[in-house]
């Protein structure tokens, strides 16, 4: 199947610092990602969604301005976590998918906030 | 507002023997529907997925029914294997949109 490439795959930053996380689509072009959040007993939570060159559509609840996801190319989404407290850390992954097809995913990023 | 719901958080079965998670949707907008397995600390890797115009697709020991008029989705695991204990995601999807189920633990005992 297609690939996608999360970068990096675990990551400790302390509080009141940012973090970026890079999600490739390697070998194919991405119209759409998607970036979640894996809470504890498993769910995964959607955040936000992203159209190349576009603005992303964030999800209730979650604040636009602490998670920056730009979507500059069809191969390449980032999240930027701004000013990380102990209560982002979690498992961050992102998929991608070519127009109205199955979404591939990222190996995901264990962000740790100190 | 949870469009996909997965009621079970648990599943266990004996290896060898039939597993069945189950999936419900409420947004009629949705037309194509997927399954998805997942490790810890792993990403989800697809397993099978179904359009809205056929009610059961088959792919080796997966098999995913569909009743467009139930709103639900299922997946089917003949025979089971010990390798297939994961988390299970079941997603609906409709074009720019995708959304996931809470998830099912199932534990294939050998």
């Amino acid at each position: 199947g297609a690939v996608v490439s999360q970068h990096p795959s675990w990551v400790i930053c302390k509080s009141g610092t940012s973090v970026k996380i890079e999600c490739r689509s390697l070998d194919f072009q991405a119209t759409t990602m998607f970036w979640y959040r894996q809470f504890p007993k498993q769910s995964l939570m959607l955040m936000a969604t992203s159209n190349e060159g576009s603005k992303a559509t964030y999800e209730q609840g979650v604040e636009k301005d602490k998670f920056l996801i730009n979507h500059a190319s069809l191969t390449l989404s980032t999240l930027t976590v701004t000013s990380a407290h102990p209560e982002d850390s979690s498992f961050y992954i992102c998929s991608a998918r070519y127009e109205n097809t199955e979404a591939f995913f990222g190996q995901g990023t264990r962000l740790t906030v100190v | 507002d949870q469009q996909v719901k997965q009621n079970s958080p648990s599943l266990s079965v004996q290896e060898g023997r039939i597993s069945i998670l189950n999936c419900d949707y409420t947004n009629s907008m949705f037309d194509y529907f997927l399954w998805y397995k997942k490790y810890p600390a792993e990403g989800p890797t697809f397993l099978i997925s179904i359009s809205s115009i056929k009610d059961k697709n088959e792919d080796g020991r997966f098999t995913v029914f569909l009743n467009k008029s139930a709103k639900h989705l299922s997946l089917h695991i003949v025979p089971s294997q010990p390798g297939d204990s994961a988390v299970y995601f079941c997603a609906a999807s409709a074009l720019g949109d995708m959304r996931f189920g809470a998830g099912t633990r199932l534990t294939v005992k050998p």
